[in-house]
């Protein structure tokens, strides 16, 4: 079980808006820490999507977005394309456990 | 360009130990600290530990589950970061990847190595 809970999975249609929750606490999330998001593509390293709740590194379409509030953070995929089809994870810190921690993973089927 | 490349992986039984590396180049290694995330076939990621710069105190965290027998070290006169993993258990079979904390990037892991495949299993 992971400190952030994300959906298992997500779909939709090309063109389409998705969005990937993801849930902690407290001690995480809620405490301030900063939320950072990976895409990973079938067979490849993880590539940093967002950093900072809602910032995009240099290179990443703005057809990502991020967004925060309270314990859970979001992220947004608009124009959804077939070469978005990857998992996603999220990231942040807990101060509970004084350890970064992932999200579990969110499989995104463009359909 | 920024390329950071692991070796070392491989299988071993359990109970062995392993030493991996991580060869950086394209940015300033020294300056940088570095981190290592696996992950178990067919799951999620899972973070593993971090060193900091030498300049900022060279110290190491580790996550609970490999804390006290795994070793995160780095060579800067060789741009090289370590991982010395001991008492090998099953559950550590992952690829571990080496990762560059960003620290201009709100500590988000900015550059991914490939990874290296380590199995273990008797």
């Amino acid at each position: 079980q992971s400190v952030l809970t994300q959906p298992p999975s997500v779909s939709g249609a090309p063109g389409q808006r998705v969005t990937i929750s993801c849930t902690g606490s407290s001690s995480n999330i809620g405490a301030g820490y900063d939320v950072h998001w990976y895409q990973q593509l079938p067979g490849t390293a993880p590539k940093l999507l967002i950093y900072g709740h809602s910032n995009r590194p240099s290179g990443v379409p703005d057809r990502f977005s991020g967004s925060k509030s309270g314990t859970s953070a979001s992220l947004a995929i608009t124009g959804l394309q077939a070469e978005d089809e990857a998992d996603y994870y999220c990231q942040s810190y807990d101060n509970s456990l004084s350890s970064v921690v992932f999200g579990g993973g969110t499989k995104l089927t463009v359909l | 360009e920024v390329q950071l490349v692991e070796s070392g992986g491989g299988l071993v039984k359990p109970g062995g130990s392993l030493r991996l590396s991580c060869a950086a180049s394209g940015f300033s290694f020294s300056n940088a600290w570095m981190s290592w995330v696996r992950q178990a076939p067919g799951k999620g990621l899972e973070w593993v530990g971090r060193i900091k710069s030498k300049t900022d105190g060279g110290t190491t965290d580790y996550a609970a589950p490999v804390k006290g027998r795994f070793t995160i070290s780095r060579d800067d006169s060789k741009n090289t970061l370590y991982l010395q993993m001991n008492s090998l258990k099953t559950e550590d079979t992952a690829v571990y990847y080496c990762t560059i904390l960003n620290l201009r990037l709100r500590d988000a892991f900015d550059i991914w190595g490939q990874g290296t495949m380590v199995t273990v299993s008797s």
